[in-house]
């Protein structure tokens, strides 16, 4: 069974700053997807950056990259110059490859200070 | 292009009623998904929906089923609801080839 695991239910980062989400997982698979989810109090899950694991570059989308660390089953989330438009729930979602259902973390509230 | 879509917004049900929770996904897409999220968790997963057919299943009851249209559309029913499916009810699609999903804005399900 696949696990995920999110340790910092809150976090808080000052406007323009760098903030970094923590994410471990677990499987016994090798063929796998790692996705980071924001979900803004209007509530819809927004897909952020997603990893494949055969893939040893990290993924980057603008301000937003991941520090993949497959040995370690570390997968967490930088977020550069911060904007005010950033607080949300992030999750860490992992997916096996062929079935496609989700294991999400229990989340990380990011709050944006201005 | 619309993307994927919910309803309704909220429901307020009473212990014992059933429930039936709709989704448009988005266009081009084949598969739907329907998650589960309490107050304060991560989403978990209920079931998938592939051509029609329930393809995957996480841990939930027999009083959860589900239908796929042909259209691809999707239903969540829930029967002798209780005060524990109080949650958001979720639902997320897939394109064919791809393996990320795309979510909606789910269905705030409150039981009394």
């Amino acid at each position: 069974a696949q696990t995920v695991t999110q340790s910092q239910p809150e976090m808080s980062v000052q406007e323009a700053e760098t903030v970094t989400l923590s994410c471990t997982y677990d499987t016994s698979e090798s063929d796998y997807y790692l996705f980071w989810y924001k979900q803004p109090p209007s509530r819809q899950m927004i897909l952020v950056i997603r990893q494949e694991a055969y893939k040893q570059q990290n993924a980057t989308e603008n301000r937003f990259s991941v520090n993949f660390q497959k040995a370690a089953k570390s997968f967490s989330l930088k977020i550069s110059d911060s904007q005010l438009g950033d607080a949300a729930m992030y999750f860490c979602a992992i997916s096996l490859s062929g079935t496609y259902k989700y294991i999400f973390g229990t989340g990380t509230r990011l709050k944006v200070l201005a | 292009d619309a993307g994927v879509t919910q309803s309704p917004t909220h429901l307020i049900k009473t212990r014992g009623q059933q429930v039936t929770l709709r989704c448009s996904p988005k266009s081009g897409h084949d598969t739907v998904s329907w998650y589960q999220q309490a107050l304060g968790q991560g989403p978990q997963f209920i079931f998938q929906y592939y051509e029609e057919e329930e393809r995957q299943r996480g841990n939930f009851p027999d009083r959860f089923s589900g239908h796929q249209f042909p259209n691809y559309s999707s239903e969540l029913n829930v029967n002798a609801l209780l005060l524990g499916d109080s949650a958001l009810y979720l639902c997320a699609s897939r394109g064919p080839g791809e393996y990320e999903q795309y979510f909606g804005p789910g269905t705030r399900l409150t039981v009394t």
